[in-house]
């Protein structure tokens, strides 16, 4: 069946870049999403990518796609302490109504 | 910007008894949706609901769990006798149509002792 795997943990210092990875099994993935989860919240869309896009950009914020390997990476550029949250990674398919989530990576961002 | 709400924030309840978690979702969106997540697990797919009926479901919902919009605004999960295994945290979301964006609300945490 369908699987999302990113990696649980992630530890940078502010103003580096952060790379959160990620990687699906469903072939038929249509759209590939980033949500992020602060402390008591819900799951907010950070940004989303179309199986047809290799990158997309949206401020500090790259999506990576590399659809042959089943890859999707999330950068952050100048990360900030308040971009610390856990970081979800999920991906749906056409017509499907179901949305497929990784784990969660957790991103701590040292002072 | 508007938003999906859950309530209550917790819940705790006894092994064996019902309880109904509750979700208004934004007022001009038709796919309602659960999701759960056991500490430290995945965000799991529930169940999706839309024109007044289930459209897909998983495996973990099974005949304990059933989804309800009784009104206009609220969506309802039930659980008929919990057992400690249904300890999560229950999200809601909702989304004006099939490819749009899921709006998730802050969750329940569901404690079972």
């Amino acid at each position: 069946g369908e699987d999302v795997e990113q990696s649980l943990f992630l530890s940078v210092r502010e103003g580096d870049s952060s790379v959160i990875n990620c990687t699906y099994t469903d072939s038929s993935s249509t759209y590939l999403y980033w949500y992020k989860q602060e402390p008591g919240a819900g799951l907010q869309l950070l940004t989303y990518i179309f199986s047809n896009m290799d990158m997309k950009q949206d401020q500090r914020l790259t999506v990576l796609l590399n659809k042959k390997d089943k890859h999707l990476s999330l950068r952050i550029a100048d990360t900030q302490t308040g971009d610390s949250a856990i970081y979800f990674c999920a991906e749906r398919d056409t017509g499907g109504f179901k949305t497929i989530f990784g784990a969660g990576t957790r991103l701590f961002v040292k002072a | 910007e508007p938003e999906v709400t859950q309530t209550p924030s917790h819940q705790v309840t006894q092994m064996g008894q019902e309880v109904i978690l509750r979700c208004v979702p934004i007022s001009n969106h038709l796919y309602f949706y659960w999701y759960r997540q056991i500490l430290g697990q995945k965000v799991e797919f529930l169940v999706s609901f839309y024109n007044n009926e289930i459209s897909e479901k998983s495996e973990i919902f099974d005949d304990q769990f059933s989804v309800e919009r009784p009104d206009g605004s609220n969506f309802t999960l039930k659980i008929r006798s919990t057992k400690l295994e249904d300890s999560a945290m229950y999200f809601c979301a909702s989304s004006g149509g099939i490819g749009e964006k899921l709006f998730f609300g802050s969750g329940t945490q569901l404690s079972v002792l």
